[in-house]
């Protein structure tokens, strides 16, 4: 199993300022996966985020937009740039344990509720 | 990429009644997942059934996954307050990466005392 500590829970933003959520596992862990959930919808991959290399990002989602910085094993932050009323989500980073296989469940951090004004 | 969809998008019962939500999904998959979101907050799992199985039990829960019709049921029975929430259904598609998951749009389950 892996615990996440996930930081801050919420945070209300002024339009064009930037937000940077804090993700830390208690394991070490090579991926890490980040989120975002619209406001009743599902969860949408942002990125992976691997140690020691460039974070992969899903189509729709770009680096400038969302910087992912992956310092070590048990780390990773999730930058919101220049944003608007549109990035009103709540984010999620998410691990699965390493050394089990494919079929294993993922965990999840309490996730960030945003609000862009 | 697949996007799985469930049935129904919301479903409101009594207290011990059973409650059935519907997951259907589009490419191969290595496993199917279930999880549970409270007010909008972190994801908890639930369950998991590979897509060998047919069936998984955990409790109160009860998975079916019929690969053949790329669809999947989760089952609540004796369902309680307590198991109000939003309900996902995952798929790890067999041509990903082993831990990428692609959600569906859920379930938002109520349940009334």
């Amino acid at each position: 199993s892996a615990v996440i500590s996930q930081k801050p829970s919420r945070d209300i933003c002024q339009r064009g300022t930037s937000l940077t959520i804090q993700c830390q596992v208690d394991s070490q862990v090579t991926m890490m996966f980040w989120y975002r959930q619209q406001p009743g919808q599902s969860l949408t991959l942002i990125a992976t985020a691997n140690q020691g290399s460039e974070a992969t990002y899903e189509s729709g989602f770009v680096i400038d937009k969302f910087p992912i910085s992956r310092p070590n094993l048990t780390f990773s932050t999730l930058t919101v740039s220049n944003m608007s009323p549109e990035d009103s989500s709540i984010y999620l980073c998410s691990v699965v344990p390493e050394g089990v296989g494919w079929n294993t469940e993922a965990f999840f951090g309490q996730g960030t509720r945003l609000t862009v004004v | 990429s697949q996007q799985g969809e469930e049935d129904p998008q919301a479903l409101s019962i009594q207290e011990g009644e059973n409650a059935t939500m519907n997951c259907s999904y589009k490419t191969s998959i290595n496993n199917l997942q279930w999880y549970r979101q409270n007010s909008g907050r972190g994801l908890v799992h639930l369950i998991l059934i590979r897509s060998n199985e047919r069936e998984k039990h955990s409790g109160r829960l009860r998975v079916t996954l019929d690969t053949s019709k790329k669809s999947s049921s989760l089952l609540i029975t004796a369902s309680r307050a307590a198991d109000t929430a939003s309900y996902f259904c995952a798929t790890n598609a067999a041509n990903s990466g082993y831990s990428t998951l692609t959600f569906g749009k859920g379930t938002m389950l109520l349940v009334s005392p």
